[in-house]
């Protein structure tokens, strides 16, 4: 059983549109992190968001974490194909120290 | 700053062997946490060590072990391997709980 869930998988849109991605799950977490994976790379960090309601902004970027901090959005402004990639929602629980438990992810291509 | 780094980038073994696969966190970073990355579960926390002590195991089989040295760099061993052993296996490093972990690129391992 998966912990998070993350929705969609797949995504394939045209440069300029928006896109939201979801991430839900029914444990609370202490904080959630957002990452971007490409090819052949580990991932990397995009935001940490730990207060329920928190809204974190990275240029065209959103990230919105649930009031009962059990789940979280990403939404992309305007999408380039830069921001083609594979996004990951991680979070941590209180109670399970310090590991941190991994959404599917969402892959999302970004076609000029 | 340094990032993480993970060598070899690129294993292949065969079945029964083992391997062991190292990270070098960043400057300062005394965490060290490992995860197993593939198509079909995802990312899937393997352990974690703090001060060259275990901190946090996941849900793998006994023939996945580490370790972590004074100098902070850590090891992961992995005996008797197997096909579904092939993954990419990803080594994060952080200060500390409360702080982001930042993952280096991965060693990818085959097994034939």
């Amino acid at each position: 059983t998966q912990l998070l869930e993350q929705s969609p998988q797949f995504l394939s849109i045209q440069e300029g549109e928006n896109l939201t991605v979801y991430c839900n799950s029914s444990s609370v977490f202490s904080s959630l992190q957002w990452y971007r994976q490409e090819p052949g790379e580990g991932p990397v960090l995009l935001v940490t968001v730990v207060t329920g309601g928190e809204v974190k902004k990275l240029k065209r970027l959103t990230f919105q974490f649930g009031d009962a901090r059990k789940d979280s959005s990403l939404h992309i402004t305007a999408a380039q194909p830069g921001d083609t990639g594979l996004y990951l929602c991680a979070g941590e629980e209180e109670t399970s120290g310090s590991r941190l438990t991994f959404g599917e992810g969402t892959q999302l291509t970004v076609n000029p | 700053k340094a990032g993480v780094t993970q060598t070899p980038r690129y294993l292949i073994k065969t079945r029964g062997q083992q391997v062991t696969l190292s990270c070098s966190p960043i400057s300062g970073h005394r965490s060290v946490s490992w995860y197993q990355q593939t198509p079909g579960q995802g990312l899937q926390f393997l352990f974690e060590y703090f001060s060259e002590t275990q901190r946090n195991k996941g849900n793998f089989p006994g023939r996945f072990s580490g370790r972590q040295f004074s100098n902070s760099r850590s090891e992961m061993n992995v005996s008797t391997l197997e096909l579904g052993d092939s993954a990419l296996y990803l080594c994060a490093s952080r200060r500390d709980r409360d702080q982001p972990q930042h993952f280096g690129d991965g060693t990818r391992l085959s097994i034939l």
